[in-house]
């Protein structure tokens, strides 16, 4: 069965400084590979999400994800954050049936 | 479209009581699943649905009873309610038959 690591719980992070979370995946082939954003009180909107092709995603709100087959991993990035990035971020994966196992989930905070 | 809605937003129940959690989706999508959201655990499927009259088990389904009787509305029955139960409920709708999920804001439910 598939299943999604965040190592990391918990990030603080100045504004205007980079950001990346990592997510490690497991499952034999390929996988459809998502982010979510939950904002505090919210539900999750979707971030990104990777099927095939350029393993280089582009998503909304300024974040990016690569996927890296040899690794299992699918690194979300930003380059400089703002407040407004504080959220909880799930990483997900959906292997052949329509379903999605999450990550645990890591909880971004910003400085300022 | 209003997209994923999701009545009660908060609900408390005394154990041993049962209720139901109504999920509604206006974009015609096929595919419903539910989720339970807990601290450090990421979101857990409890059921899913892949169109009118046709659900099956998730991850965590026991104490939970669902239906599908049309595209739109999709259920979540606590037969029994425990504190075990104490969460965030989220509906989701997948586009097409894609992994891509939209999700309800949520209810929180509270069993003493």
């Amino acid at each position: 069965a598939q299943s999604v690591t965040q190592p990391d719980i918990h990030i603080t992070v100045s504004e205007g400084a980079s950001l990346e979370l990592r997510c490690n995946y497991s499952y034999g082939a390929t996988p459809y590979l998502f982010w979510y954003v939950q904002s505090p009180g919210q539900g999750l909107q979707l971030l990104l999400k990777y099927f095939s092709g350029d393993t280089l995603v582009q998503g909304i709100k300024g974040f990016e994800a690569e996927f890296k087959r040899s690794q299992s991993s699918f690194n979300l990035r930003k380059p400089s954050v703002h407040w407004s990035d504080a959220a909880e971020y799930f990483c997900a994966v959906g292997a052949g049936d329509y379903k999605l196992s999450f990550g645990a989930g890591t909880t971004v905070t910003v400085r300022a | 479209n209003a997209g994923v809605t999701q009545t009660p937003k908060f609900q408390v129940l005394k154990t041993g009581q049962s209720m139901t959690l109504q999920c509604a989706q206006d974009m015609n999508h096929e595919y419903m699943s539910w989720y339970r959201q807990d601290p450090g655990m990421g979101l857990r499927l409890i059921h899913y649905s892949v169109g009118a009259g046709i659900t099956d088990q998730g991850e965590v389904p026991n104490g939970y009873n669902v239906s599908r009787s049309t595209t739109e509305d999709f259920p979540l029955r606590l037969l029994s309610a425990a504190p075990s139960q104490t969460s965030v409920y989220f509906c989701a709708s997948t586009r097409g038959y894609t992994y891509e999920q939209y999700f309800g804001p949520g209810t929180r439910l509270t069993v003493t």
